[in-house]
């Protein structure tokens, strides 16, 4: 079966630090990946997606930028991180044109 | 473009009442559709998705969907609540851009707070 890990689940961090969030998959091969924000307990807005090594396609202009160095590993980094940028981070992963199954978040928060 | 509508922030039932939590959409094409549910803190959990054939999707953990074209609605239901089932629920519809690349863009309601009292 197929399980899908996020590092950290929390993270303070203050302005202009930097980000480095990471996400997992294992059970599978070349998955379609993904990037959320959650702001508010609400509404989820996609950030980034991947259909494969080193693809990386943006949704929304932002501090943030995401890379994909492994087929099952997606990161989401920020070299200075923003008031704004605060939210729950979701990774989520489907095989081609299917079913999105999401991890666990991170909790970022920051001050 | 794509979108989903979930009317109400909150929905209240007692255990062991039935409950309807409600989603309309509006697509181009066919719709394929979605439920999840997120508890406090967690990531988004499966509950089913529509795509063709049955009006009537059976889900996970005794949900159900019932998929309404004329009304372009895709309400999910349980006919008996527990208070387990407090949750918030999502209702997402497929975005058909880059879909002949394999990729899959959902389109998220804002949610609906489900509470369920013992």
């Amino acid at each position: 079966s197929q399980t899908i890990h996020q590092w950290p689940a929390t993270l303070v961090q203050p302005v202009g630090s930097p980000l480095s969030l990471e996400c997992t998959v294992e059970g599978t091969s070349n998955p379609n990946l993904y990037w959320y924000r959650q702001a508010a307990g609400r509404g989820l807005q996609l950030l980034f997606y991947s259909v494969g090594i080193g693809q990386i396609s943006s949704e929304v202009p932002q501090n943030l930028s995401a890379s994909r160095p492994q087929d099952r590993q997606f990161i989401l980094s920020s070299k200075k991180l923003l008031l704004s940028d605060s939210g729950f981070y979701l990774c989520a992963w489907s095989r081609r044109g299917n079913t999105q199954y999401f991890g666990p978040g991170t909790r970022l928060t920051v001050l | 473009a794509q979108s989903v509508a979930q009317p109400e922030d909150q929905v209240n039932v007692a255990e062991g009442n039935p409950l309807t939590v409600k989603c309309t959409y509006s697509v181009s094409g066919n719709p394929y559709l979605f439920w999840y549910v997120q508890y406090p803190n967690r990531g988004l959990q499966f509950l089913l998705k529509y795509i063709t054939g049955d009006n009537l999707v059976k889900g996970s953990y005794g949900f159900e969907a019932e998929f309404n074209k004329s009304q372009t609605s895709f309400h999910l239901k349980k006919p008996s609540a527990l208070v387990s089932d407090s949750a918030l629920y999502f209702c997402a519809v497929r975005d058909p851009v880059g879909v002949n690349t394999g990729f899959q863009k959902l389109v998220f309601g804002t949610g609906t707070r489900l509470l369920v009292s013992p």
